[in-house]
């Protein structure tokens, strides 16, 4: 079945050492999606890729940062965890177009912890 | 960004109908209207999605009225396994700009036997 993949669904990090974490997609879609989101708290958007494009949220922090290597595959790269980067990361994928939006399928998670 | 305002929690009873409604009052003339679902530790679902007046599927109903200010989703006799969050989403798609979709708080719904 077409699928969105995260691996590894659980990360321990330490603090302020970097972390990858990487997301995989068959439904080969243009637009890939990284969102954190926190206990209790709604998904917060990071950035996207719209093919090799990449759109960064305005209040996403520099320690975050994203790779696209081709359209399977997209990074989250965290340069410097905090405590405060502890969440689920959430990645999404959709078909891109203008005017009506497109479905996200999203990924089960990694659910990060920062020690 | 068109905001949303959706009411915290919800409780129903198993067979019951469950209507959660949205309130969007700068909703822009492009946006349309989505709603997803969330169980605990899983990515969101797409539910349903419309633009104005009614739109079914085989899960759920969505009512739009004609000022389009608000939205209601209508979930028909309501089992243990709807017990989960609805997110209301307004925006548009523009080409390279796909990430005006953004999350609201959510109505956390438990359905109670």
């Amino acid at each position: 079945d077409a699928m969105v993949i995260q691996n590894p669904r659980y990360q321990v990090t330490q603090f302020g050492k970097p972390v990858t974490l990487s997301c995989s997609q068959t439904l080969n879609h243009n637009v890939m999606y990284w969102y954190q989101q926190k206990s209790s708290q709604a998904p917060k958007l990071l950035f996207h890729y719209y093919d090799k494009d990449f759109n960064n949220e305005a209040d996403t922090p520099d320690n975050f940062q994203s790779r696209r290597p081709n359209t399977s595959f997209c990074f989250l790269d965290i340069r410097s965890p905090g405590l405060g980067d502890a969440a689920m990361y959430l990645c999404a994928t959709s078909r891109g177009g203008t005017g009506t939006p497109y479905e996200q399928y999203f990924g089960p998670g990694t659910r990060l912890t920062v020690t | 960004l068109a905001k949303t305002t959706q009411p915290i929690s919800m409780d129903s009873y198993e067979g019951q109908e469950v209507n959660i409604t949205c309130s969007h009052n700068n909703i822009a003339t492009n946006d349309y209207i989505t709603w997803y679902q969330q169980f605990p530790s899983q990515g969101p679902r797409f539910i349903i999605q419309g633009y104005k007046t009614k739109v079914t599927n085989e899960v759920a109903s969505l009512f739009i009225p004609a000022d389009r200010k608000s939205s209601t989703l209508s979930l028909p006799r309501v089992s243990l396994s709807d017990t989960a969050v609805y997110y209301c989403l307004v925006g548009s798609a523009n080409g390279g700009s796909q990430g005006n979709l953004i999350f609201g708080k959510g109505t956390k719904l438990s359905v109670k036997p």
